[in-house]
This record gives structure tokens, C-alpha cells and sequence, in this order.
């Protein structure tokens, strides 16, 4: 069946630590992958989006992302972690730019 | 630029009553789509709206219908109000000019339904 797995629902991370959140999909063709953010009370704002090419992508707000073929995987880092990190984050997949599949998202808090 | 605009931000409705939700997109986007974020079932498509056509559709109940006006805002509509319809409704708006596009989300609107 196709799905979008992110396998953390939470974690907790030091301010100045790094940061990895997992993602991984199930389809028969390599969609377009994305992450988003959000804030309480907020919508979605796009972190970074892989479509084709360098499979290592530099998004906003210092985050990147690596696409792994192999694993079907899409996951995200940021090096050094803020307080404003603090969110949840959503692993997004699909086949056009406007009919997206969402992971279950993943909590980051983030301790003094 | 302005964002995507949602209104209203907050919404309380009654079981069986029905709600109209409104999206104004980004200037110069024509495309428009609708989520659904629930603690249970996460973020869900409904629909989209291009050109004032409905392209796409999730898999949601006839309650739920949507419109897009020539100048690309759209609404959404929920007829015979449920419980289950309290979420957090999100619409999205893009060029879609073709591949390589970004989806940018509004705030949403907040529904309860009592």
C-alpha cells in the first residue's frame, strides 16, 4: 500500500545539538518529497521540496534533506538546533504540486 | 505579496448545521486546494480547484463540496455538520505552471462543531 512513514512522533533535543527526523515512503514511482513545518495554531510553511537531481537538498531556516533511493527514504537535519526549532514537522510525498500525502508528523521540543 | 488568506480564523458550528469556509490565494496563483488536519487522521486532501474546475477530489463525503470564483478564491462547504468534522482546515495555493511548484498553506481555519 502506499504510505508516507515518519517513525519518530516524538523528540527531544537539546538547543545546539543536531537534528534528524526519519521519513520514508512506499510507492511504486519516486514521488516529489517535501517537508513542512508548523507552528501551534499555524499552517504549513515548506522547508525544502526534492523533485530530481542532487539528491541532497538545502532548505530554509538552515535545515537539508537527503533523498536515498535505495531506502525510500527522505530524511531531514539541521546541524545546531535553535529554541525556535520547536514545532512539528510533516514528510510529505506526491505525484503533482497540489495533491500531497502527509506523514503523521513528527514533535520536536527542544531543551535549554 | 500577501499570503493565502483564510477566513474566518476560528468557527463554531452545531451538529446538522452547514459551513462555508473561504480561501483568497496568492496573486497570480490559479491553483487552490483544500486539507483537512485532524489528531487523528492527520492531514488529508479534499480537493482542488484550477481554473474554477474541480481536478482532483479526496476521499470525503458529498458534504463536502468546493468552488472556485474566476479570480481564483475559493470556498468550501460542509453540509449536515458532524462531530467529526472539527479540524483545522487548510487551503493551499500554487502557480501550477507544471513541475517544480511549492505549495504554500494559509492559517487555516479552526471548526468546531458542538
Amino acid at each position: 500500500a502506499q504510505s508516507v512513514t515518519q517513525p519518530d512522533i516524538h523528540i527531544t533535543v537539546s538547543e545546539g545539538a543536531s537534528l534528524e527526523l526519519r521519513c520514508n515512503y512506499s510507492y511504486g514511482a519516486t514521488p516529489y518529497l517535501f517537508w513542512y513545518v508548523q507552528s501551534p495554531g499555524q499552517g504549513l510553511q515548506l522547508l525544502l521540496k526534492y523533485f530530481s537531481g542532487d539528491t541532497l537538498v538545502q532548505g530554509i531556516k538552515g535545515f537539508e534533506a537527503e533523498f536515498k533511493r535505495s531506502q525510500s527514504s527522505f530524511n531531514l537535519r539541521k546541524p545546531s538546533v535553535h529554541w525556535s526549532d520547536a514545532a512539528e514537522y510533516f514528510c510529505a510525498v506526491g505525484f503533482n504540486d497540489y495533491k500531497l500525502s502527509f506523514g503523521a508528523g513528527t514533535t520536536v521540543t527542544v531543551r535549554a | 505579496k500577501a499570503g493565502v488568506t483564510q477566513t474566518p480564523r476560528y468557527l463554531i458550528k452545531t451538529r446538522g448545521q452547514q459551513v462555508t469556509l473561504s480561501c483568497s490565494p496568492i496573486s497570480g496563483h490559479r491553483s487552490v486546494s483544500w486539507y483537512q488536519q485532524t489528531p487523528g487522521q492527520g492531514l488529508q486532501f479534499l480537493f482542488e480547484y484550477f481554473s474554477e474546475t474541480q481536478r482532483n477530489k479526496g476521499n470525503f463525503p458529498g458534504r463536502f463540496s468546493g468552488r472556485q470564483f474566476s479570480n481564483s478564491r475559493s470556498e468550501m462547504n460542509v453540509s449536515t455538520l458532524e462531530l467529526g468534522d472539527s479540524a483545522l482546515y487548510l487551503c493551499a495555493s500554487s502557480l501550477a505552471t507544471g513541475r517544480n511548484e511549492k505549495l504554500f498553506f494559509g492559517s487555516g481555519t479552526q471548526l468546531s462543531v458542538l
